[in-house]
């Protein structure tokens, strides 16, 4: 299993560009997130799915799209790129912890590095 | 609003000593993670806590989940260089979706050889 892919892992973009950040995992959950982490703010949650035709907003979802066609795929969309959007974005899937238990266990993808000048 | 603080911040050892790190918090929650993330990797969970007082171990970590469920310590005992990274804690609200996770903002470790 190759787990939580994304792509690019660096990205520089200049303010007013678009581009799509891809993500794709192969353990067949259900549950996608998308997370951007930048200094001394931790992971903040941007958009999240769970499950393919479904999608709905995080904490910080604004200037960002999402959309889920398949189980394997969220891809996430800068509509128009701008400085605040520097960040480290991850994607993440999720599964259940355990048996009796409603709690999610979320495995990341290794992060895109973005930068918007 | 951080509703998950961590403590502390950074923290800058000798390999052999133990250290202790909180996660605090004036909200209840569902259950508690820990993640660690090493310098431009993804976090990698270590371990779930869903009762309130469990305590879980793994090799030379020690997850304890408080009674009240707000709050949650992992300690390390005679750390190792490899013990190094952000650990990050994460927790669920209850009447929330579980998959939505409050991440704390880390406590960065170093473990000098």
């Amino acid at each position: 299993n190759a787990g939580v892919t994304q792509t690019p892992k660096f990205q520089v973009l200049k303010t007013g560009q678009s581009m799509t950040l891809q993500c794709a995992q192969d353990m067949n959950h259900e549950y996608m997130s998308w997370y951007r982490q930048d200094p001394g703010m931790g992971l903040r949650l941007i958009h999240y799915s769970v499950g393919a035709g479904i999608t709905d907003q995080g904490e910080v979802p604004n200037g960002y799209n999402v959309s889920r066609s398949t189980t394997e795929d969220f891809p996430l969309r800068l509509l128009s790129a701008a400085p605040s959007q520097t960040s480290v974005y991850f994607c993440a899937s999720s599964r259940l912890a355990g048996i009796g238990t409603s709690s999610y266990e979320q495995y990341f993808g290794p992060g895109t590095r973005l930068t918007v000048t | 609003t951080q509703l998950l603080e961590q403590s502390p911040q950074f923290l800058s050892i000798q390999e052999g000593e133990n250290l202790t790190v909180y996660c605090n918090s004036s909200s209840v929650f569902s259950s508690l993670q820990w993640y660690r993330q090493e310098p431009g990797e993804g976090p990698v969970l270590l371990v779930t806590v869903v009762t309130g007082g469990e305590v879980k171990k793994l090799k030379r970590l020690t997850f304890q989940f408080g009674d009240a469920r707000k709050d949650s310590s992992l300690h390390i005992t005679a750390a190792q260089p490899g013990d190094t990274g952000l650990y990050l804690c994460a927790g669920a609200r209850y009447g929330g979706a579980t998959n939505k996770l409050i991440f704390g903002t880390g406590t960065l470790l170093a473990v000098q050889p």
